[in-house]
């Protein structure tokens, strides 16, 4: 199926480093989701955008709905051990489709 | 709230035999449900789209007839995999969607590993 085009694939930073990652498509969405998947785990909702530039914070995660509605970009502060894993984007289109389409993901690893 | 339930959360099973999964919303009803699947390393793939009273939308390329879905009320619903071969061999993940103040969310189960020997 269609996917998002998300960046970075993977990230290896260090304890205390700020993270950053995107998604971009070539429609037009009206909702983004960002979720947090662990290891043999269902992806969990961290942040939900609804409107083009919507900035809404988790504790130290933001996530941004881009003033295009093309795009959207978590934002994780001070990273722990704890962040690992892998950050999926969904974006659901204006086109009226209740399907969510979800980029590939960017698979994080924290060095302590 | 928004928890989604999956069963079981690991199966093991011979070659030519059906396991059912079942996706239920423990706090809230759910007249949409999605069945993902999803390799190793890889993205969530879907594969059906589960409503509540009527037949499930299979995505191009999901054999209807191999993947029965099921929506049989509005918390749950059971995906059913048969006549397993060990290419089927992956993990499940069922969302349901959830009516929230600005819009819809969706959220996932825990997800339920499938091993056909």
């Amino acid at each position: 199926g269609q996917q998002l085009n998300q960046s970075p694939q993977s990230m290896f930073i260090q304890e205390g480093e700020d993270v950053s990652m995107n998604c971009t498509s070539s429609s037009i969405f009206n909702t983004w989701l960002w979720y947090k998947q662990e290891p043999g785990e269902g992806p969990v909702l961290l942040i939900a955008l609804y409107k083009a530039g919507e900035l809404t914070s988790n504790g130290r995660l933001t996530a941004q709905f881009g003033i295009t509605r093309k795009d959207s970009f978590l934002n994780i502060s001070a990273s722990i051990p704890s962040d690992v894993g892998i950050y999926f984007c969904a974006g659901r289109d204006v086109s009226g489709t209740y399907k969510y389409i979800f980029g590939t993901g960017t698979r994080l690893k924290v060095l302590a | 709230g928004a928890v989604v339930s999956q069963h079981p959360s690991r199966v093991i099973c011979k070659s030519g035999t059906s396991v059912k999964i079942e996706c239920r919303s423990l706090d809230f009803q759910a007249t949409t449900m999605f069945w993902y699947r999803q390799f190793p390393k890889q993205s969530l793939m879907l594969m059906a789209t589960s409503n509540e009273g009527s037949k499930a939308t299979y995505e191009q390329g999901v054999e209807k007839d191999k993947f029965l879905i099921n929506h049989a009320s509005l918390t749950l619903s059971t995906l059913t995999v048969t006549s397993a071969h060990p290419e089927d061999s992956s993990f499940y993940i069922c969302s349901a969607r959830a009516r929230r103040e600005r819009g819809y969310e969706q959220y996932f189960g825990p997800g339920t590993r499938l091993t056909v020997t």
